[in-house]
């Protein structure tokens, strides 16, 4: 069965102090996994697509990397502002088109 | 990015009305359309698949005549949810491919309240 789990479930930062989030899936043939930013009451922002494993994609403080069996976004040194859920989901040959998520980490930055 | 507006962001209805929410794709082609409901802090549900010209796929478990589905045309999908209860409400979000290939773009939300 298709799945994706996130961890943490939930990170707290000081500003300044870079981490790793964790991605891990399964899927019967990986057409991409993608990475989303979620603020309060608001849609999903895309924030990266990753389509093999070793590939990396780098925006502002955020990059994201692929392996086989799983995906880290790593932030480095957070500001308050990415305070947000970040989600993971991936796309999978046999899923027509649907996307499979996991439960977020909900992302806080202190100042 | 490609931009979906969904329309409208918040609304309030009364119990045993029904409330239409849009989702538009601005600059692109989507034929396949998805509908989500978000419960607070958990993950996005996918409800159905919409497909242009075509009858919806819904869920296990997602009433097909409660959530009306309709994708009318390549830029235009409606979620009607019939007849509204309060367990009804919650943050609606549709999303669109412009290829099942690549990835989705969503819209900003719909937060229903049924009072």
């Amino acid at each position: 069965e298709d799945q994706v789990t996130q961890s943490p479930e939930a990170l707290r930062l000081q500003e300044g102090e870079s981490s790793s989030l964790n991605c891990s899936y399964t899927v019967s043939g990986l057409r991409g996994l993608f990475w989303y930013r979620q603020d309060p009451g608001k849609g999903p922002e895309f924030l990266f697509t990753l389509y093999s494993a070793g590939e990396e994609k780098e925006k502002e403080r955020l990059k994201a990397t692929l392996t086989k069996k799983e995906s880290f976004l790593h932030i480095t040194a957070p500001k308050p502002e990415d305070s947000a859920t970040y989600l993971c989901a991936v796309l999978g040959y046999n899923q027509g088109g649907k996307l499979i998520f996991g439960q977020g980490t909900e992302l806080s930055v202190k100042p | 990015g490609a931009v979906v507006s969904q329309h409208p962001s918040r609304v309030i209805c009364k119990s045993g009305t029904s409330v239409k929410i849009e989702c538009r794709s601005l600059d692109f082609q989507a034929t396949t359309m998805f509908w989500y409901r978000q419960f607070p802090k958990k993950s996005l549900m996918l409800m159905a698949t919409s497909n242009e010209g075509s009858k919806a796929t819904y869920e296990q478990g997602v009433e097909k005549d409660k959530f009306l589905i309709n994708h009318a045309s390549l830029t235009l999908s409606t979620l009607t949810v019939t007849s509204a209860h309060p367990e009804d409400s919650s943050f609606y979000i549709c999303s669109a491919v412009p290829d099942r290939n690549t990835e989705a773009f969503f819209g900003q939300g719909t937060r229903l309240t049924v009072v």
